[in-house]
């Protein structure tokens, strides 16, 4: 049962316009949404996060939005550029039974090719 | 400071043969835990740990241990590789207050 789905599979977009990614949760159980993005040959890496308190969080170009009673939430990058070329990757995550560490749960992935 | 070690980068292995992937971790992070990466399947948890000296199951741990004997060092052992272990390895970690993990570079592995 995937608990967290991802879409579009891969997305192009023209350099200066707005990248979307969407992802659907299950579990309500959920309390923490990061998005990831990896490029090739490299660990993924936090880029933004928001707890379901929040409809919305902004850190420069980056976007998260969230619906908490639709179990949704979304990605959105202005202004995208070819250095924004990359795999991003939702998660989902919940405290491991109160012991301190949280288990990801991550969509399949998108992957983001910004054209000049 | 490195943050996440993992080794080695690459290896070939013949199947039936035992691996061990190592991680290193300098953050003094309690939680550490271990994914596999295959296209288009996105990253699953295999193994974690919420501290030293503990270990717990992730959604697909068939075919892997691990162990956590002190707070730094997570290693991952495959007892009979299969070609469907084919795959890249990322080792991560976690601590403090906050809910992000940090990865390693990953192993890619190849079962024959």
């Amino acid at each position: 049962q995937q608990q967290v789905k991802q879409s579009p599979q891969s997305l192009i977009v023209q350099k200066g316009g707005i990248s979307i990614i969407n992802c659907a949760y299950e579990n309500t159980a959920f309390d923490y949404f990061p998005w990831y993005q990896q490029f090739p040959g490299k660990g993924p890496a936090l880029l933004i996060a928001i707890r379901p308190d929040v409809s919305e969080k902004k850190e420069g170009r980056f976007t998260i939005s969230f619906n908490k009673s639709a179990k949704q939430f979304s990605l959105h990058i202005m202004d995208s550029q070819p250095g924004d070329s990359a795999t991003y990757f939702c998660a989902a995550s919940m405290e491991n039974s109160g012991a301190g560490s949280y288990q990801l749960t991550f969509g399949k992935g998108t992957k983001l090719s910004v054209i000049p | 400071i490195a943050g996440i070690t993992q080794a080695p980068t690459s290896q070939i292995l013949a199947a039936g043969r035992r691996m061990t992937l190592r991680c290193t971790q300098d953050m003094r992070h309690n939680a550490m835990y271990w994914y596999r990466q295959d296209l288009g399947l996105g990253l699953r948890l295999i193994h974690y740990s919420n501290t030293a000296g503990t270990t717990g199951k992730g959604e697909v741990p068939d075919g892997y241990s691990v162990s956590r004997a002190n707070t730094d060092d997570f290693p991952l052992t495959l007892a009979s590789a299969v070609p469907s272990q084919t795959s890249v390895y990322f080792c991560a970690s976690s601590g403090g207050e906050a809910n992000e993990q940090f990865f390693g570079p990953g192993t890619r592995l190849t079962v024959l």
